[in-house]
């Protein structure tokens, strides 16, 4: 298997536009987990979906941020309008129930909003 | 609501020393998964260890091993013999065990940031 495949690896884009990262899961995997790391805030859970259904959105900053699962095999994370506080490298990550909460992570997005 | 508290940003150590990363965490639970994940310079985030919190045994891989206080709500990650491919940022995690609840979302730490020196 290809492991977790996120999409685009860096992203450089100017305040105001809008942003969509992307995210294949492992097949056979149930959850999707999207998070932002960032020096002063560490790793942050945004969203998380079990089923393609999200189940907690707790973490989303804002209503700029929306998150999507229309499928098992795809997800999007998308900001709109970007900000540059919202620089960070964003995972996404995903497992089964019986893997007892071992991750399985994408290699991340690095967005730049300048 | 839990939370997961890594009181070390940094620490540096010579190769082949041992080193200890602390971790608290607070919860109102009694049964959960506690994590360490090692996230190295190529930013790629591995699973190291995994203790489950009604095993009294510390969790044990190779040359990392864990020192579970369920008590104290203490759970340290120790590196024996450490080599330059230790050197990563590390990260402590809380899950709960399954309930009705379904709340399986997992919580990190800020994170230790861990250079291992030649």
């Amino acid at each position: 298997d290809a492991g977790v495949i996120q999409s685009p690896r860096h992203e450089v884009t100017e305040m105001g536009q809008e942003v969509t990262l992307r995210c294949k899961p492992i097949s056979g995997h149930d959850y999707l987990f999207w998070y932002r790391q960032t020096m002063m805030r560490g790793l942050e859970l945004l969203i998380y979906f079990n089923n393609n259904v999200p189940i907690d959105d707790s973490g989303m900053p804002e209503d700029r941020f929306s998150a999507k699962m229309p499928n098992a095999s795809f997800s999007t994370l998308k900001i709109q309008p970007s900000e540059p506080r919202d620089s960070a490298v964003y995972f996404c990550a995903s497992s089964f129930i019986g893997l007892r909460g071992k991750l399985f992570f994408g290699s991340g997005t690095q967005l730049s909003v300048l | 609501a839990q939370t997961v508290t890594q009181s070390q940003p940094e620490m540096s150590v010579q190769e082949a020393e041992t080193v200890t990363l602390s971790c608290t965490y607070d919860t109102s639970e009694s049964n959960y998964y506690l994590f360490w994940y090692k996230q190295p310079p190529s930013r790629q985030m591995i699973l190291v260890i995994r203790q489950e919190a009604y095993k009294q045994q510390n969790a044990t891989e190779n040359r990392f091993s864990v020192n579970f206080q369920k008590a104290a709500k203490s759970f340290s990650l120790k590196i024996s013999d450490s080599q330059l491919g230790d050197t990563a940022m590390y990260f402590c995690a809380f899950m709960k065990h399954r309930s009705m609840n379904r709340d399986d979302k997992i919580i990190f730490g800020k994170g230790t940031r861990l250079h291992i020196l030649p």
